[in-house]
Order: C-alpha cells, then structure tokens, then sequence
C-alpha cells in the first residue's frame, strides 16, 4: 500500500508569481484534501475534492485553487502569490467523503519572498 | 463555526512519566475527534482517534477520553519514551463536512 506523497518537497518563489503543488492519495483513497499550516500553527483546511470537483471549502480566496484528475490525484494552484502564503503545505487523503479518517503527506515547504 | 482549544502549547516530562494534552471544542455537532502527532519536517500522522458514542479508546500507551456534555477531550501518553517528542495536535470534525478543526498543537518534551 502505498502512502501519500507530495511533490516538490521544498519551493522558493517571489510575491506575485503562481505555483503549483502535487499530490498522490493513498491507494484506495478517492478523497483529497489540502491543508495550509503556518509556522508554529495547526493545519488550516483549504479545500477537498472527490470525483474531480471541490466538495467542501475553507476561508481561503479564489486564488487558491484546485484540481483532481481520474486517478484522484490532485493539484493545489495559488495566483497571485504573497508573503503570508509561506507555509508547509499538506495533502491528505481519505477512503471517501464521509469516512473522516485522513492520512496527511509530508507536505511541501512553499517560502515566498 | 468550530473552534478547537488545546492546552498546554508546551509540556515536559520526565521519560518514564504519564503526559496528558487536554482539548475543548465548540461545535455540539462534532462527532469525530482525532489526534495527530507531527515530528519535524514530517506530516501530521493519526495516532488515534474517538467517535462521540465513545467514552474512552485506549491503545497501547494510548488513550484517548471525551466528555460530550462538557465539550472536552484528551490525550494520555503513559510510560513517556524519547520518541514520544513530537508535536501533537487535536481536531475535531462533524458529518456535516469533512473539513477537520484543527488545535494550535502541543510541543511535548520527554526529559531523559
């Protein structure tokens, strides 16, 4: 079985700009959800995502974005970058909307200057 | 919304010593309150978790308690070893989404 993963590991980006991050879900897991954790903070709840569209939001703006593909991957785009989007990132997955046990990846490290 | 407090942000013990992490929640509607544990430059990692028609759950060194009328919960760490050292964090969750509250976390040190 295969746990989830997250790609990049760790990113440098300038105000401004946009950037994509990635993940795999869990094997069997059809379920996504990221996660937005400050320094020093608990993880914030973004958004989730099943069967490729968004089902359910966080008080995040439209520039936090999201996409899911057949294999339940998913992507987690930011527009329009700022400072306080510096952050670790983290996906997690979960057998299915509803089953509220979720396995978190080991996040991506986003620092924006 | 659902608020989640979680006390203390730092404890220390003793290795050897029992560890106690304590939660409160405001949403009566929360049905389902997991416990994460995060070591540095990993993601949090369930390490148990209780339903509200659940009093207590107990694992290993584990243990887990919810008081539903009083909106409280906690984490009970017995026989502290090194490796318990993490950061550990409550959450609270409702059928009504999937989104999990988090707490702000407790730093737990276990002295040798």
């Amino acid at each position: 079985e295969t746990g989830v993963t997250q790609s990049p590991t760790h990113l440098i980006k300038t105000r401004g700009q946009q950037v994509t991050l990635r993940c795999s879900s869990q094997s069997g897991h059809n379920t996504v959800s990221w996660y937005q954790q400050a320094l020093g903070q608990g993880p914030q709840f973004i958004f989730q995502y099943y069967r490729e569209e968004e089902n359910g939001r966080g008080n995040f703006p439209p520039r936090f974005s999201g996409l899911q593909f057949p294999n339940y991957s998913s992507e987690l785009n930011v527009n329009a970058l700022e400072l306080d989007d510096s952050a670790l990132y983290l996906c997690a997955s979960s057998l299915t909307p509803g089953v509220y046990e979720q396995y978190f990846g080991p996040g991506t490290r986003l620092t924006v200057t | 919304g659902e608020n989640v407090e979680q006390h203390p942000s730092t404890l220390s013990v003793q290795e050897g010593d029992s560890a106690v992490i304590k939660c409160t929640y405001s949403d009566s509607a929360s049905n389902y309150f997991p416990w994460y544990k995060q070591e540095l430059g990993k993601g949090p990692q369930l390490i148990i978790d209780i339903r509200s028609n659940v009093g207590e759950k107990k694992d290993q060194r584990i243990a887990v308690t919810l008081n539903k009328t009083a909106k409280h919960f906690s984490l009970h760490i017995t026989e502290t070893q090194p490796e318990d050292s993490a950061v550990y964090f409550c959450a609270a969750t409702s059928n009504r989404d999937d989104k999990i509250i988090f707490g702000k976390g407790t730093r737990l040190h276990i002295l040798p």
